[in-house]
């Protein structure tokens, strides 16, 4: 298996909502890593899980909470987002520190209304 | 600060006229350069990584090159299935990130 699944593949909440973002790899990669794209942009780097434990967190702010329940899961939960926080998310994985690249998913296409 | 730049930002090519498209970098040392092909919509799909300057790899009709300030991205008679954004990405030695560049959009026309 050489996929990183994402799911829902899109979403419309409204900023009262709660929901989460789930990534599911089976690679054996020890690191997951969540990236934030709007359009026509590169994507950005938001948060980094080295062997299950939060390495990097790019000053995101706290209505994005990140979990990695195990080696293969990665969650982005949700809350109180604004209309602005619309934009593609990227999971990616990949073996510590990536030298050999990452795989992302498809992503999960976010509307905040 | 590590800094990739592409160029251009985007192209248009005739179905079978051959291209490069570039990225150059500042990275106070860098541990791999990567290209990333991406479709609308889609996460990137990994193509190459380049590690040292001299180095050079191919896919079908890419061939990816690396010299100490960039790394070029050619591509031999290209397809309208080419047709995508092609992101450049560094990482540099002290870290696990990846730094990308804007990309170029590329489209080719039968």
């Amino acid at each position: 298996d050489t996929e990183v699944t994402q799911t829902p593949k899109h979403l419309v909440m409204g900023m009262t909502n709660k929901k989460s973002l789930k990534c599911e790899q089976h690679m054996g990669h020890r690191a997951m890593y969540w990236y934030k794209q709007k359009a026509k942009k590169p994507p950005e780097l938001m948060f980094v899980y080295s062997y299950e434990k939060l390495s990097i967190n790019e000053s995101v702010p706290s209505r994005f909470s990140p979990e990695c329940p195990n080696s293969s899961l990665l969650n982005l939960h949700l809350h109180a987002l604004q209309p602005e926080d619309s934009a593609l998310y990227l999971c990616a994985s990949s073996q510590p520190p990536g030298v050999y690249g990452y795989t992302f998913g498809s992503g999960t296409r976010l509307t905040v209304v | 600060e590590d800094q990739v730049t592409q160029s251009p930002e985007a192209l248009r090519l005739q179905e079978g006229e051959s291209s490069s498209l570039n990225c150059s970098y500042t990275v106070s040392g860098l541990r791999g350069l990567f290209w990333y092909r991406q479709d609308p919509g889609k996460g990137p799909e990994f193509l190459f990584t380049l590690y040292s300057a001299g180095e050079e790899k191919e896919k079908e009709r890419l061939k990816a090159t690396l010299t100490k300030k960039e790394s070029f991205l050619h591509i031999t008679a290209p397809k309208p299935e080419d047709s995508a954004t092609y992101l450049c990405a560094l990482q540099e030695t002290s870290g696990s990130r990846l730094t990308f560049g804007e990309g170029t959009q590329l489209t080719v026309n039968p």
